[in-house]
């Protein structure tokens, strides 16, 4: 079946840098892009960024600008998502999903990977 | 960037009942709009694109109207396991922002 699988919970001190994967299955990976989404403890969603598959052009959210970069491997049906210079603030449950363009309603989502950021 | 909003923020209601859900944008989305379910400790999951596409697999007791700026999810007869947080996001312009959620609650 179609379905987004992510990595582990980390937990990472304030300064340091943390990367998610989200292997994909069941479909065509480069069909279709990636997005990401990230809800801090008790919060709303807040939509990070979105890499296409097909030729990796991103498009990445003003705020983590300089800050994130999103990458996949298609021989792997892989997308990665690396966050620099993590705070306390960063703190939230990351997820990937599904999207043929960052103008596309998500249709997958992967499960999540909890991100604590503590000293 | 266009600001999504939503009211009511918390909805009571009982099973059975009909819930109305609105989402506001500041300016025209067109129909570029989808609604989100999300249940505690899990993943959202696409309920309603194109402003009112039922996405697979969703019964039909949901249902999305409105178009440019005013939209509404509606659940026809609230069941135990439709109470939950929903999420509108647009799609028309970038970025693509979530509204801040309605949390549909048992009365």
């Amino acid at each position: 079946q179609v379905q987004l699988v992510q990595s582990g919970a980390e937990v990472k001190k304030p300064g340091a840098s943390v990367k998610v994967s989200c292997k994909a299955s069941g479909y065509i990976f480069t069909s279709y892009g990636i997005s990401w989404v990230r809800q801090a403890p008790g919060q709303g969603l807040e939509w990070m960024g979105w890499i296409s598959t097909y030729n990796v052009n991103t498009n990445y959210a003003q705020k983590f600008q300089g800050r994130v970069t999103m990458t996949t491997d298609t021989s792997t049906t892989t997308a990665y998502m690396e966050l620099r210079r993590l705070r306390s603030d960063d703190t939230a449950v990351y997820y990937c999903a599904r999207a043929g363009g960052w103008d596309d309603a998500f249709d997958i989502w992967g499960q999540g990977t909890m991100v604590t950021v503590s000293s | 960037e266009i600001v999504m909003t939503q009211s009511p923020a918390t909805l009571s209601a009982s099973p059975g009942e009909r819930a109305t859900l609105s989402c506001r944008a500041s300016q025209s989305v067109s129909s570029n709009l989808a609604w989100y379910q999300q249940k505690p400790g899990q993943a959202p999951r696409l309920l309603i694109y194109g402003a009112s596409t039922r996405a697979t697999g969703i019964p039909a007791r949901f249902s999305g109207s409105g178009s440019g700026t005013e939209f509404t999810l509606t659940i026809s007869s609230l069941q135990s396991e439709d109470f939950a947080v929903y999420y509108c996001q647009q799609f028309n312009d970038w970025p693509p922002l979530f509204g801040p959620g309605t949390k549909v609650d048992i009365k």
